[in-house]
């Protein structure tokens, strides 16, 4: 068990381009979950996945955010036209079914956008 | 989902017991109680869960008195890696997704 891994770890970006972050779940969860957090909040829920599924959205994932999870495996989150408000750290997290209770987390991708 | 509250922050010593209190006034008969802890620079990282009485794992106990309105995290003989943000979550045990507060910033000094 190697954990879930999110790559890059940092990312810098200039306003106005598009960005792409990747998680890697523990191989037998199957539920994957993607969350952001500002300096001195706790994590904001952004969406998750059961396998392939895209079960729940927030309202915090505008449409210049994509996530997906081809063949319920790895994920990816992007950002579109990014903007310095999306400046944050983005984590990733996942869980079996009927232990969603119990997450567990990347070590997430900081995105700067300057 | 049930509101928390918890103090801001906490200063302790090393070797000191530390009890964190959180609030939840409206928590819900389905409802259980989460504790999470996240370091610098990490993400964060389940601790316990319990619904009722006393729940106890190599970590961490958690304490939660019938009327369940509130609940007390408690760490023994904290040293200074468990300096971290602890965040107390309630919510059903088949929630879709957690909800963190502010949660409760623990400074261990030696």
């Amino acid at each position: 068990d190697t954990g879930v891994s999110q790559d890059p770890r940092h990312k810098i970006t200039k306003r106005g381009q598009n960005v792409t972050f990747r998680c890697d779940p523990i191989s037998e969860h199957n539920r994957l979950y993607w969350y952001r957090q500002t300096l001195g909040q706790g994590p904001e829920f952004l969406t998750y996945f059961q396998n392939e599924a895209q079960l729940e959205k927030s309202r915090l994932l505008s449409d210049r955010f994509s996530a997906e999870r081809p063949k319920g495996s790895f994920s990816t989150l992007e950002i579109q036209r990014t903007e310095q408000g999306d400046s944050a750290m983005y984590l990733c997290a996942s869980s079996l079914d009927g232990r969603s209770y119990e997450q567990y987390f990347g070590p997430g991708t900081r995105l700067t956008v300057t | 989902l049930a509101k928390t509250t918890q103090p801001i922050s906490m200063d302790s010593y090393e070797g000191q017991e530390v009890n964190i209190t959180c609030s939840h006034n409206n928590i819900a008969t389905n409802d259980y109680i989460t504790w999470y802890q996240q370091f610098p620079s990490q993400g964060p990282r389940f601790i316990i869960q319990g619904y009722k009485t006393k729940v106890t794992n190599e970590v961490a106990s958690l304490f939660i008195p019938a009327d369940r309105k509130s609940s007390t995290l408690s760490l023994p003989r904290v040293s200074l890696s468990d300096t971290a943000v602890y965040y107390c979550l309630v919510g059903e045990p088949g929630f879709q997704k957690l909800v963190f507060g502010t949660g409760t910033r623990l400074l261990v000094s030696p």
